[in-house]
């Protein structure tokens, strides 16, 4: 049975840069099937997709955080990580990672999100 | 960026009752929603991708339907369990995936 496991800080100032890892067990990072992802949800509020990266290491980003946000995968370790610069307040929010399962029989590809971490709160405050 | 708009934002519901969500995308989609349910302190569940595509393991009770921009998920008897939070997501757009806000189900 596939799991991932969010790990990071789960405390951290301002301005500082976030990093979290997800590391999966059950299964192999390095399938073409699947995109790896991360997903926040701030408090008591909806869900928010940052950014989804592939084994190979191509990965695509949330245009409104595009600019602060960085993912990459070490597929030795089975694990993959996301950088986040700048943190404010507004970050504050449970982390998640997931994986996407991807269907390339169609253009564009179908895909959802059928695996999820226990996600990772991450507070930012001063 | 493709906006989704769920509605209602919550709903009031008496176990065995027949519930219905709505999810409304800005643009046309096709087929290319899905539908999480969440628990509090709890990570999303797909219940149902590709508009209506039940995931594995999931009662069959839960149905989607749709395509183009309007979309709905259906719980033909509503049970204890499935007291939680419904959101939407489309992956048309896979540079931008997007959620709905979602819809809270509360027990009547």
């Amino acid at each position: 049975q596939l799991q991932l496991q969010a790990s990071g800080p789960g405390l951290m100032k301002p301005s500082e840069t976030l990093s979290l890892t997800c590391t999966v067990s059950g299964g192999s990072l390095s399938s073409s099937s699947y995109y790896w992802g991360w997903i926040r949800q701030p408090p008591g509020k909806g869900l928010e997709w940052i950014g989804s990266l592939y084994y190979s290491g191509s990965a695509h980003y949330n245009p409104s955080l595009k600019s602060r946000v960085t993912m990459s995968v070490d597929n030795s370790k089975n694990q993959f990580s996301l950088k986040v610069t700048s943190v404010t307040a507004a970050d504050t929010a449970v982390y998640y990672c997931a994986r996407r399962t991807t269907s390339f029989g169609v253009v564009p590809p179908m895909n959802w999100f059928d695996r999820w971490g226990q996600g990772i709160l991450v507070t930012v405050s001063s | 960026d493709i906006q989704m708009t769920q509605s209602p934002s919550s709903l009031s519901a008496s176990v065995g009752d027949r519930v219905t969500i709505t999810c409304r995308a800005s643009q046309s989609i096709h087929n290319y929603l899905n539908w999480y349910q969440q628990k509090p302190g709890k990570a999303p569940k797909l219940l149902i991708y590709a508009a209506s595509s039940l995931q594995s393991g999931v009662p069959s009770r839960f149905s989607g339907s749709g395509s183009g921009t309007d979309f709905t998920l259906t719980i033909s008897s509503l049970q204890p369990e499935d007291f939680a939070t419904y959101y939407c997501q489309q992956s048309y757009n896979m540079l931008a995936l997007t959620f709905g806000g979602g819809t809270k189900v509360e027990i009547k």
